[in-house]
């Protein structure tokens, strides 16, 4: 079975702070993706992956950015973290490129104060 | 990528009858990709139906795909109180990079 990991389920940190969200997965996939999920808009694409080093934009890409430096591994960062980051953020991976069946973390539920 | 939209957004049923639930898109797809997330979770993925295909099972869900209407229906038979969470379609054109964008969802629950 797919295993996506996140490195934390709860985090609470405090405006202007640097965050870092990690998310691992054990099967090898070529593509990783990054998603915020808020009450009443839904899941949207943050950022997402198709190889090692390689990252492209989703919908809402402001304020965030990204690290693959490792084929499992991809990293969330939010440079500056602001109140209207406060979210569900859920980490995702899949095996094959084109909109192919994608395997979700259990999520980290981010706080900004 | 393009986004499905489900209706009803939420859906309250006893445990034993059967909830459907209904995804519209827009433009022309490759596969239709139906997924659950349990409160607070990640998202499972369900099922997958490819455009060629008009009904698809597994176990008691059943997947219904009419690309002339751009629309597809989730059953869910027999249903259980474990079966209540949101669920999510995401179409898919299936070409390249072309990524998935999930819609809003319908939360279901199921009453013992």
């Amino acid at each position: 079975d797919v295993k996506v990991t996140q490195s934390s389920r709860y985090l609470v940190k405090r405006t202007g702070e640097k965050v870092f969200l990690e998310c691992v997965q054990d099967m090898d996939h070529e593509n990783m993706f990054w998603y915020r999920q808020d009450p009443g808009l839904g899941l949207r694409l943050i950022y997402f992956s198709y190889d090692v080093k390689m990252k492209e934009k989703g919908d809402i890409p402001e304020g965030y950015s990204v690290s693959r430096e490792k084929k499992e591994r991809f990293s969330l960062i939010l440079e500056s973290a602001s109140t209207n980051q406060t979210s569900m953020y859920l980490c995702a991976s899949s095996l094959l490129a084109g909109g192919r069946e994608q395997y979700f973390g259990p999520g980290t539920r981010l706080t900004v104060t | 990528s393009q986004q499905g939209e489900e209706d009803p957004q939420a859906l309250s049923i006893q445990e034993g009858e059967n909830a459907t639930m209904n995804c519209s898109y827009k433009t022309s797809i490759n596969n239709l990709q139906w997924y659950r997330q349990n409160s607070g979770r990640g998202l499972v993925h369900l099922i997958l139906i490819r455009s060629n295909e008009r009904e698809k099972h597994s176990g008691r869900l059943r997947v219904t795909l009419d690309t002339s209407k751009k629309s597809s229906s989730l059953l869910i038979t027999a249903s259980r109180a474990a079966d209540t969470a949101s669920y999510f379609c995401a179409p898919s054109r299936g070409s390249g990079y072309s990524t998935l964008t999930f819609g809003k969802g319908t939360m279901l629950l199921v009453s013992p």
